[in-house]
């Protein structure tokens, strides 16, 4: 059974740094094909994906966000790491990491979810 | 950047209806496409990937066709379980994107 499960602060101020992790059971993150991925849902809006990488630590990134994030991974630990810098009140969101099991990207499993404010 | 876009934005449905939901992209995608469903203060769960394949222990009445652009997700009978927000996501090209969502509300 995979799991994920995102941890990190819940409120930050502008112009701050958000890290967040991302901790899962269930697959390795040394052998693929398997990517995670970020994604976010500010309130009352739409899915929003963010960051992803894969196994052989390709990582892709959404260009409109790419110069205030970046992704990285511990396969040891289990875990994958969002940084986003520069926070804003935009960006205040539910933050998900989701799984996916192979090179075509789509999502099987999700994290409960990480809901993060933006505000000083 | 594909766009996709989901009508219609909302629909109220009376349960044991037949709903069927769009999703079209901006350009062609073959059939990399997936649908999710979302209930208030949950996270997404796939429905549909590949466009018609569905996803483990999904009840039969939910169904996905489609390809190039035009989509669709059908539910046969609506249950009173189904009642969610739906979303579609290409994966053809970087960036994945997601559609804006259709709001399936009891009638």
């Amino acid at each position: 059974q995979i799991t994920l499960k995102e941890s990190g602060p819940t409120l930050v101020k502008p112009t701050q740094t958000l890290t967040l992790t991302c901790t899962f059971s269930g697959f390795s993150l040394s052998t693929g094909p398997v990517a995670v991925a970020w994604i976010r849902q500010p309130p009352g809006r739409a899915l929003e994906w963010l960051a992803l990488i894969f196994w052989d630590d390709d990582e892709r990134y959404s260009p409109s966000l790419k110069s205030r994030l970046s992704i990285t991974k511990d396969a040891s630990k289990n875990q994958v790491v969002l940084t986003m810098t520069n926070m804003d009140p935009v960006d205040t969101a539910t933050y998900y990491c989701a799984h996916s099991g192979g090179l075509a990207v789509w999502f099987g499993s999700w994290g409960q979810g990480a809901l993060v404010a933006v505000s000083s | 950047e594909i766009v996709m876009t989901q009508s219609p934005a909302a629909l109220s449905v009376s349960p044991g209806e037949r709903v069927t939901l769009s999703c079209r992209a901006s350009q062609t995608i073959s059939s990399k496409l997936a649908w999710y469903q979302q209930k208030p203060g949950q996270a997404p769960r796939v429905l549909i990937y590949g466009a018609s394949t569905r996803a483990a222990s999904l009840p039969a009445r939910f169904s996905g066709s489609g390809s190039g652009t035009e989509f669709t997700l059908t539910i046969s009978s609506l249950q009173s379980e189904d009642f969610a927000v739906y979303y579609c996501q290409q994966y053809d090209s970087w960036p994945m994107t997601f559609g804006q969502g259709t709001r399936v509300e009891i009638k």
